[in-house]
């Protein structure tokens, strides 16, 4: 299996900042990565697709880069509604997708 | 608009049984490849299982196989996932979500939407 990583685990930020978050894979998946965001008590929601495509509707502060092995979200200045958790998951290996431990995101 | 609404949660006492369903509305369900997808309580995203838009191809996590069976209806755009000889472990919200695939010069692959979930919990 294809394992990934996230890095930091979790971050404290104040509104306006810049935020990055960093995913790894375990071997290269090309630019087989999508980045999800989940708040408390719902369902995870799509923000960047195939490592750098912006879903529709996802504000642009919202971007993602990366190919290989390392990958990067960054929110360029986050506002209220950002604190959350960050996902990033490989689709390199699907159907057998997986998933980053995640990166929550609060308020500092 | 697109949307899944997930059903079946509960409680279930160890060796139980329980099927969820996922309903389907606003799309054509059977050009989808749909999958099941669970988060424990605190904790990240597990793949659970995958079936095609004809149902003809399943594949399952190896924590699952042999005990989780999916299924689907096109004719009812609905997912299934029977559950059998429960564990503690399988205690978590299950989500389902649709497939999406674009392809190009790179064929990618994505979850959007996903359901609300429906909680499982497994406890004596």
């Amino acid at each position: 299996d294809i394992q990934m990583t996230q890095s930091p685990s979790s971050l404290s930020a104040s509104v306006g900042d810049r935020v990055t978050i960093t995913c790894r894979a375990s071997q290269s998946i090309s630019s087989y990565l999508n980045w999800y965001q989940q708040k408390p008590g719902k369902a995870p929601k799509l923000l960047i697709y195939a490592a750098s495509s912006l879903q529709s509707g996802v504000p642009s502060r919202f971007s993602g880069s990366g190919s290989g092995t390392d990958f990067t979200l960054t929110i360029s200045s986050l506002q209220p509604e950002d604190f959350a958790t960050y996902y990033c998951q490989q689709s390199y290996s699907t159907p057998r997708v997986t998933f980053g431990p995640g990166t929550k995101v609060d308020i500092k | 608009q697109v949307q899944l609404v997930e059903s079946g949660g509960g409680l279930v006492k160890p060796g139980g049984s329980l099927r969820l369903s996922c309903a389907a509305s606003g799309f054509t369900f059977s050009d989808y490849y749909m999958s099941w997808i669970r988060q424990a309580p605190g904790k990240g995203l597990e793949w659970v299982s995958y079936i095609s838009s004809s149902g003809s191809t399943i594949y399952y996590a190896d924590s699952v196989k042999g005990r989780f069976t999916i299924s689907r209806d096109n004719a009812k755009n609905s997912l299934y996932l029977q559950m059998n000889s429960l564990r503690a472990e399988d205690t978590a919200v299950y989500y389902c979500a649709r497939g999406v695939t674009i392809f190009g010069v790179v064929t990618s692959d994505w979850f959007d939407p996903w359901g609300q979930g429906t909680l499982v919990t497994v406890s004596s």
